[in-house]
């Protein structure tokens, strides 16, 4: 079984500082894993995913995750947060090459000018 | 081109009655999926179609949820005698194909309030 755990449900950055979501993850066989973003009144958008190759992985908008296999961890990185990263984040997983997606609860970032 | 697309937007109905949720998918994706996001938790997992039949509804929660897709497309899910703890986002995604290999495209999401 799969599942994920993201560690703070709230989010307080300023303009121009770090962003810093994190997410550990359980799986009984190599994960896939990503991460979504959710602004309001809109669908989840893929950000960036994790499918055993290069450990960085660079997505959309800035933002990078890492995969730490040693700390079961997948934390979501942005170097300088926009007023425009407000949203939901929601880190998931899924068996290799599966389809079925296992998600956190969701960390909401705010940022403050 | 258009994304996918869920109506209602928002449903709001009885204890006891039946609704219907639609799901548009993107063209041309072969695989649909719906799940559901409670207050302050993430999505989980429902149903998921391939092509026109039900490869994977493990995640339906019990007999009064059930989802057609009859032509490969739209896809309708359908809850009777709804009770007050179906009340959540129900959202519907679908891929060019299945696997994790084939991003996942979500709607908006359809809000279910069961009074």
């Amino acid at each position: 079984a799969q599942s994920v755990t993201q560690l703070g449900s709230h989010v307080s950055v300023s303009e121009g500082a770090l962003v810093l979501l994190r997410c550990n993850y359980s799986s009984s066989v190599p994960p896939y894993l990503f991460w979504y973003v959710q602004y309001p009144n809109q669908g989840l958008q893929l950000l960036l995913k994790y499918t055993s190759a290069a450990t960085l992985v660079k997505g959309i908008n800035g933002f990078e995750a890492e995969f730490k296999k040693s700390e079961t961890s997948f934390h979501l990185t942005k170097p300088s947060a926009h007023m425009s990263d407000a949203a939901e984040y929601f880190c998931a997983v899924t068996p290799n090459n599966d389809y079925k997606l296992s998600f956190g609860a969701g960390t909401t970032v705010t940022v403050r000018a | 081109g258009a994304g996918v697309s869920q109506t209602p937007s928002n449903k709001v109905t009885e204890k006891g009655k039946y609704v219907e949720l639609r799901c548009d998918p993107i063209s041309g994706h072969t695989a649909l999926y719906w799940y559901r996001q409670s207050l302050g938790q993430g999505p989980e997992f429902l149903i998921y179609f391939q092509g026109t039949g039900a490869a994977d509804d493990s995640g339906l929660p019990n007999d009064r949820f059930f989802a057609v897709r009859p032509e490969g497309s739209v896809s309708t899910l359908k809850i009777q005698r709804t009770e007050r703890g179906d009340s959540a986002v129900y959202l519907c995604a679908s891929s060019l194909n299945q696997g994790s290999y084939n991003e996942q495209f979500f709607g908006p999401g359809t809000r279910l309030t069961v009074l």
